[in-house]
């Protein structure tokens, strides 16, 4: 099984709908990550979480929301979707004193019509 | 001025081929330096750091020069499943800044 799992791996969804992708870790990682990956303009951080209660702003966090519902799991949130929030997202974690070393989830396909 | 910068590629080369990608960065108060590998439709894997007395794995050498902001990375005699998008990869304070990456097609 893999150590890091995204659900979905592909949604369509309309413009204006909330969505949720969840992403979930057996590594047993404190740290974990949100990005989005554009063509053209590669992989850029939109959250981050080095524990439970802890959350961060990345480069680009307007428009979208998280929660760190347990260690092991960490959500996505966009509660109203617009077309340019269209991308390929990935959620990634790392080791505490590791964080160079991340390990991604195989990403989730989001189209927004 | 983007934080981390690469060769936009793609490179085109047969196999056997040295191929090297170039990466520059712009804060000076980067602190460690990696390359991911990204296979086509796949997620980013890590695959080498990047140290200043230079750093080779097998067919694989990366190295840094921290005076001029410059990563690169060598791959010798290049093999068909080297194939990927390879991506400049900087830490700053427990984040890490992707650069773009630069595409390698090998062909027999």
């Amino acid at each position: 099984d893999a150590d890091v799992t995204q659900t979905p791996r592909n949604r369509i969804t309309k413009t204006g709908k909330r969505i949720m992708l969840e992403c979930s870790q057996t590594k047993g990682h404190d740290r974990m990550y949100w990005y989005r990956q554009d063509p053209g303009l590669g992989l850029r951080l939109i959250y981050y979480s080095f524990d439970v209660k802890d959350i961060n702003k990345g480069e680009i966090s307007d428009g979208y929301s998280v929660s760190r519902q347990a260690q092991a799991k960490f959500s996505l949130s966009l509660e109203s979707a617009i077309p340019n929030q269209t991308a390929l997202y990935f959620c990634a974690t790392s080791a505490g004193g590791r964080d160079y070393e991340q390990y991604f989830g195989p990403g989730t396909r989001l189209t927004v019509t | 001025r983007k934080e981390v910068e690469q060769d936009p590629g793609p490179f085109n080369v047969p196999e056997g081929a040295t191929v090297a990608f170039n990466c520059t960065y712009s804060n000076s108060a980067s602190q460690s330096f990696f390359w991911y590998r990204q296979d086509c439709r796949k997620e980013p894997k890590l695959l080498m750091s990047v140290y200043s007395s230079g750093n080779e794995d097998g067919r694989f050498t990366a190295q840094l020069n921290r005076a001029s902001q410059y990563i690169s990375l060598l791959i010798r005699d290049s093999k068909l499943s080297d194939s990927a998008t390879y991506l400049c990869v900087v830490s700053g304070y427990s984040t890490l800044t992707f650069g773009k990456g630069t595409m390698l097609l090998v062909s027999p």
